[in-house]
């Protein structure tokens, strides 16, 4: 069975510093790029972050580019979520979800097709 | 970054009734090179994580139930599900991933009339 579990959340004050982690099983890890989504309490999806299978290309949304940094460790098929600078609006459920995997595209990137439970954030003096 | 607009913001259909959805890209999500459009739509149930129901704009993601399909190309596509049942009840997304950051629409709240 394949399951994506995220720890690493909590309660941090604004400019403090997280690290989420997701632990990967039942498919070939590092064969698979990976992603982070986060959903703020009663809002929408919004994609964080992807880093390709071999970390050669790693992406993120404007309003993290220099205060987060995603990474992985092939060999613990674990995927990982370092946030420095924490905000207020970094506030959400953070998901770790499995990319695609389908070849080609503009991007090397595709949707989702396996999630995680998520992991809670809460930035807040 | 390309922004994906969702219609509407919510709907109710009735039990076997036909719902749909529609998501329009502030850009192409055509990529010229294989023909595919690159879009996903999600579903997503109170306390659980999204799950993948469509990809390609049309391809639909194993599983998934035939009542299920998406169509559109370019910058306007839409879900639709043919008959709708009680465990349809969910906030449904549309993503592009053509380019990076990929960006999700706002979501379509469907309930039961």
């Amino acid at each position: 069975e394949v399951q994506l579990v995220e720890s690493g959340g909590g309660l941090v004050q604004p400019g403090r510093s997280l690290r989420l982690s997701c632990a990967v099983s039942g498919f070939t890890f590092d064969e698979y790029a990976m992603h982070w989504v986060r959903q703020a309490p009663g809002k929408g999806l919004e994609w964080v972050s992807g880093i390709s299978w071999n970390s050669g290309s790693r992406v993120y949304m404007d309003s993290v580019k220099g205060r987060f940094t995603i990474s992985r460790d092939n060999a613990k098929n674990s995927l990982y979520l370092q946030m420095n600078s924490l905000r207020a609006e970094d506030t959400a459920l953070y998901y770790c979800a499995k990319d695609l995997g389908l070849l080609g595209g503009p991007t090397g990137f595709n949707g989702m097709d396996v999630w995680g439970q998520g992991t809670t954030v809460i930035v807040s003096s | 970054d390309i922004v994906m607009t969702q219609s509407p913001d919510s709907l109710a259909v009735s039990l076997g009734g036909r719902a749909t959805i529609n998501c329009k890209s502030s850009q192409s999500l055509l990529y010229s090179s294989d023909n595919n459009n690159y879009l996903s739509w999600y579903q997503q149930k109170p306390g659980q994580p999204p799950k993948l129901i469509i990809y390609w704009a049309s391809a639909r993601q194993s599983g998934v139930p035939d009542r299920f399909s998406g169509s559109g190309s370019g910058t306007d596509f839409t879900l639709t599900i043919s008959s709708l049942q009680a465990e349809d009840v969910a906030v449904y997304y549309c993503q592009q991933y053509y380019s990076s950051p990929q960006t999700f629409g706002q979501g379509t709240k469907l309930d039961i009339k």
